[in-house]
């Protein structure tokens, strides 16, 4: 079945760059997505990629695809602290495009 | 103006109870899911309904029975809740069309089984 990895963990100094890194298994992915959750909150959608991009950009966030190693990852420009939270990383299958969630990647930014 | 509602948001019972929880979206999509977290934070989808059909149905047990009783709500009524029940249960509105392909989610009702 499809599979969507992801470390646990990332500990960044604030104004760094952090990198959160995913693997996926599903070659039928249209779309891949980056999800953020801030203690005791809902899934806020912070961007997505289509399988034919390469690369997305939208403001500190950089999204990077590799489809031939089914790679995707994440990239928050001057990290901050208000950015400390749980990055899921998503895949959408098939053709009710329901999404396979990565564990979670718990960022954790320093003053 | 909440795009995707869920009541309530905090859901406190005894095991053997039956609850429903409660989703609306004013989206004015077509598609609904609802996704459960367990206490590690791992995420996993339940059920999907498109214009009230059901779609998705991921080997989740029998006491638990998604009505959708029009696109614009998808509730999840759950029988006998055991304690392994217990989760944040996530309702979420797909959005497709235009070029994008996006689910939105919704605030989450967080189930506690004693």
């Amino acid at each position: 079945g499809e599979d969507v990895e992801q470390s646990l963990f990332l500990s960044v100094r604030e104004g760094d760059s952090s990198v959160i890194n995913c693997t996926y298994t599903d070659s039928s992915s249209t779309y891949l997505y980056w999800y953020k959750q801030e203690p005791g909150a809902g899934l806020q959608l912070l961007t997505y990629i289509f399988s034919n991009m390469d690369m997305k950009q939208d403001q500190r966030l950089t999204v990077l695809l590799n489809k031939k190693d089914k790679h995707l990852s994440l990239r928050i420009a001057d990290t901050q602290t208000g950015d400390s939270a749980i990055y899921f990383c998503a895949d959408s299958g098939g053709s009710n495009y329901k999404l396979t969630f990565g564990k979670g990647t718990l960022l954790t930014v320093n003053p | 103006d909440t795009a995707v509602s869920q009541t309530p948001k905090y859901l406190v019972t005894q095991m053997g109870n039956d609850k429903s929880i409660k989703c609306e979206q004013n989206l004015g999509h077509d598609t609904m899911y609802w996704y459960k977290q367990d206490s590690k934070k791992f995420l996993k989808i339940m059920f999907s309904y498109n214009n009230k059909e059901l779609i998705i149905n991921e080997t989740v047990p029998n006491r638990f029975s998604p009505k959708s009783p029009d696109k614009a709500h998808l509730n999840l009524h759950i029988n006998s809740l055991e304690l392994g029940d217990s989760a944040v249960y996530f309702c979420a509105s797909r959005l497709a069309g235009g070029g994008r392909e996006t689910q939105y989610f919704g605030p989450g009702t967080r189930l506690l089984v004693l």
